[in-house]
Parts: C-alpha cells; sequence; structure tokens
C-alpha cells in the first residue's frame, strides 16, 4: 500500500544515454512534483505538475522532460546523460498546492552517471 | 520565498524530549509552517505543519511563536529511530514549491 512508489530504486548508467524514472501515487492527489538532492544533501525543486499540467519548472535543463500520462503518474525522463546528473531524484506528491497540503514523498531513484 | 534558520545539528539521550527550533522572521501571513524529516536513504517524511495555534499529532507537538517569527518542533521523548535531518519549511500558495534548507541532523545516543 506504499502512497507514493517511484522505479528504479537504483540507476545506472554511462554518460550520453537517455533514462527514464517512473513515479506513481495511490493518494488520489493532484499535485506531483520532482526534487532533485545532490551530493551535498540540499532537496530542490525541479517540477511540479498539477492535474497533468505543468506549473514549476525550476530553470531545469532542457535535457529533463516530465511527463504526466494522468494525475497519478509523473515521469522524468533524462536525454544525454551527463556526470552531474548524478544524484537522488525524489518524486512527491499532494491535494493541491495550497500552503496547508503536506507533500508526501517516495523513497527516491538513486541516478549514478558514470 | 521565506527563509528558515536551523541549528547545525542537536543531540538527545534516548526517551529524552527533544526541542528542534526554527526561525522564520520573514514569515508572510499566509504561510504554513511545514515539518518534514528524512531518514538516512529514503524521501522525506511529512511530520507536522501549523499556521498560528500550536499543533499535536502522534509524531510530534509544533509549538508556534505568537508572532509567529520563530516555531519548535517538540519530539516527546526520543527514540533511536527517531535519528534523521529534520527540515522546518514555510510553504504558501504557491504550488507546494517547498524550499528545503539544510535541515538540523538530530542525534539520539542510547
Amino acid at each position: 500500500d506504499t502512497a507514493v512508489s517511484q522505479t528504479p530504486k537504483y540507476l545506472v548508467t554511462q554518460m550520453g544515454n537517455d533514462k527514464s524514472i517512473k513515479c506513481e501515487q495511490n493518494l488520489g492527489h493532484d499535485t506531483m512534483y520532482w526534487y532533485k538532492q545532490d551530493s551535498k544533501k540540499f532537496l530542490k525543486i525541479m517540477f511540479s505538475y498539477n492535474n497533468k499540467e505543468l506549473i514549476i519548472n525550476e530553470t531545469v535543463p532542457n535535457r529533463f522532460s516530465p511527463k504526466s500520462p494522468d494525475k497519478a503518474h509523473l515521469n522524468l525522463h533524462i536525454n544525454s546523460l551527463e556526470l552531474g546528473d548524478s544524484a537522488v531524484y525524489f518524486c512527491a506528491s499532494s491535494q493541491a498546492g495550497y500552503g496547508n497540503s503536506p507533500l508526501h514523498f517516495g523513497n527516491g531513484t538513486r541516478l549514478t552517471v558514470t | 520565498d521565506a527563509k528558515t534558520t536551523q541549528p547545525n545539528s542537536m543531540e538527545s539521550n534516548e526517551e529524552e524530549p527533544v526541542h528542534l527550533p526554527c526561525n522564520h522572521s520573514t514569515i508572510s501571513g499566509t504561510d504554513y509552517i511545514h515539518w518534514y524529516r528524512q531518514l538516512p536513504s529514503q524521501g522525506p517524511e511529512y511530520v507536522i505543519h501549523g499556521l498560528t495555534s500550536n499543533v499535536n499529532n502522534r509524531m510530534a507537538s509544533l509549538a508556534i511563536a505568537e508572532d509567529r517569527k520563530s516555531s519548535t518542533l517538540i519530539l516527546h521523548r526520543a527514540t533511536l529511530r527517531d535519528a534523521a535531518v529534520y527540515y522546518c519549511i514555510l510553504k504558501g500558495d504557491s504550488w507546494g514549491k517547498l524550499q528545503f534548507g539544510a535541515g538540523t541532523q538530530v542525534v539520539v545516543t542510547p
């Protein structure tokens, strides 16, 4: 009964490859997010979707392309992977974007680019 | 976005209370105060949130200053499982754009 699930948990790939990370939530939320946690452990928002529409795009390189086929899914596709993309990527969801709606996070996908 | 200031780390003995302070002097009237924690190798976990009044739930209590410029997360009886990084974050109506700082590393000793 995992609330926010991401696959894969680990992803090791070479520079220049294209990869995808999938995220699904079963909480009935209408807003989903991607966060990146770098080696210094800071969490930074990358994207936010509400009802399948892009709401936030935090100046992420256009090699990163999120796709939301429905409210329960938000996938992240990364083209031409670079060493600097190595990080842990977290998916999250909430009920709308209101201040009093908590975010629920997945357990992350650790991406290692060699 | 309004920012928060937290101590880098705090240490507590097991089964003792832990008081985690957070300063947010530039908080706006519509910002909610949220707390999350991140255990090693896991995603952030929601702990509690509040606007003006003190809040209690099964995990913790949140005490909010009358002027809302500071708050304190209270773990009533620390366990080893409470060892984590605790983040104090302000969340307004901006589509969940939580801005995480460095947080407070809580160390619990048996």
